[in-house]
This record gives C-alpha cells, sequence and structure tokens, in this order.
C-alpha cells in the first residue's frame, strides 16, 4: 500500500533563507507528483506537477525534483518570504489512478 | 470567477439529516474529484469522475454517494450524516489533456453535524 509522509510536520525559518521541504513515498509506481500549498481555511493552491518521466520542474523561486528510485521528492524554496508561510502539501497519483496526499508541511516565515 | 467553486462554503446540519455539496466549474475538464480533509489526517478522496458516465470509489466512500449531472458539475451527497463526517470538502478538476493532470481546487465546504 502506498504511504506518503512529510518531514518535518513543520517548519520556521528567518526570511531570506532557502530551505527544503521533503516528502517520501513508499511505491515507486507513480504516474506523477504535485506540490500544493494550503493557506488556513482555504483551498489548495498547485504550485508544479512532476511526470513520473522527469527528474524536476521550476517555477520561480520553487524548485521541485523527483527521485523515484529512492521515493522521494524535495521542493525547495529560494530566498523565503513572510507571504511563503502555508502549509505544503505533496500528492503522488499512482499507475492506477489513486491520488494520496502527504500530511503536510506547515512553514512559517518570520520576518 | 473563481475556476472551481463550491457550495455552500459552510453548512451546519443535524445527524441523520441529508445533505448535499455542489460543484461547478468552467474549467471544461473532464475529470472531477471529492476529498475531504481531517486535521491530522490529511485529505483523502471520497469519489471521483473521469467523464458523466464514469464513478469511482476512492479510500473512503462508505456513507457517501456522488452524481455527475454534467461535465461541469459533481455533487456530493450524505445521506443520513453523523458527527464524523465533520470535516473541510474540497472539489477538484484535473485535464489529462492539459497541464498533465494538474489538480485545481475549489475553496472548500467547512462541514459541521451536531
Amino acid at each position: 500500500k502506498q504511504e506518503v509522509t512529510q518531514i518535518p510536520a513543520a517548519l520556521s525559518v528567518p526570511e531570506g533563507e532557502n530551505l527544503v521541504l521533503n516528502c517520501s513515498f513508499t511505491d515507486s509506481a507513480i504516474y506523477n507528483l504535485q506540490w500544493f500549498r494550503q493557506d488556513p481555511g482555504k483551498g489548495l493552491t498547485s504550485l508544479l506537477l512532476i511526470q513520473s518521466s522527469q527528474r524536476e520542474q521550476t517555477s520561480g523561486r520553487l524548485n521541485a525534483s523527483l527521485d523515484k528510485s529512492s521515493g522521494r521528492s524535495t521542493l525547495y524554496i529560494a530566498a523565503s518570504q513572510p507571504g511563503d508561510s502555508a502549509t505544503y502539501l505533496c500528492a503522488l497519483k499512482t499507475s492506477y489512478d489513486k491520488v494520496i496526499f502527504g500530511p503536510g508541511t506547515s512553514l512559517s516565515v518570520i520576518p | 470567477d473563481a475556476d472551481v467553486t463550491q457550495t455552500p462554503r459552510n453548512r451546519i446540519t443535524k445527524t441523520g439529516k441529508r445533505i448535499m455539496l455542489e460543484c461547478s466549474q468552467t474549467k471544461g475538464h473532464d475529470r472531477m474529484y471529492w476529498y475531504r480533509q481531517d486535521p491530522g489526517l490529511g485529505l483523502r478522496l471520497i469519489y471521483y469522475s473521469f467523464d458523466v458516465k464514469d464513478i469511482n470509489k476512492g479510500e473512503i466512500s462508505d456513507g457517501y454517494s456522488v452524481s455527475r449531472q454534467a461535465q461541469a458539475k459533481f455533487s456530493l451527497s450524505l445521506e443520513s450524516a453523523i458527527p464524523n463526517q465533520t470535516a473541510l470538502y474540497f472539489c477538484a478538476t484535473s485535464d489529462l489533456r492539459g497541464a498533465g493532470d494538474t489538480q485545481y481546487f475549489g475553496p472548500g465546504t467547512r462541514l459541521t453535524v451536531l
């Protein structure tokens, strides 16, 4: 059974710092992996999607990588800003069209 | 205007009542999903639909039913609500032909069952 974990559960960093959020999964048979941010009481906003055949995707200050062999994806945020404070979730789609979310990492960027 | 809308945004109801949550989208996507989010448990898939004639159970479908009335509309029903169905419910859409099946979420419905 596919399981998705995210460590740490919470992270607090000073503004301007570069940071890495981790997502681990147990079964490498995935179709794609997507990173989202969720602001308190709000819906999810898609940040990046990596297809199974890709190794990384970049959007602005964000870079997501995927290593299926080790069961890991990372989300790198450069030069963090207070507006980056949110919960970040990874979600992977299995080859059977099931979507499984991780529990999320709550990020606080301190001005 | 939002691409994925959900109504109502908040609902408080009593045990045993029938509740319907509605989702509409203007993205033209074929695929639609219903999730619930609980603290500490993350998002879990309830039902999904890949087109108007296709309905599939997700991870936690017991106690729920869905209807895909049109490509743009996907509703979730709780036939007899119970307190442990108190949660934040999200609708999402995706399209394989577009951004590789990227999921787009609605703003959520906060449901409280007393």
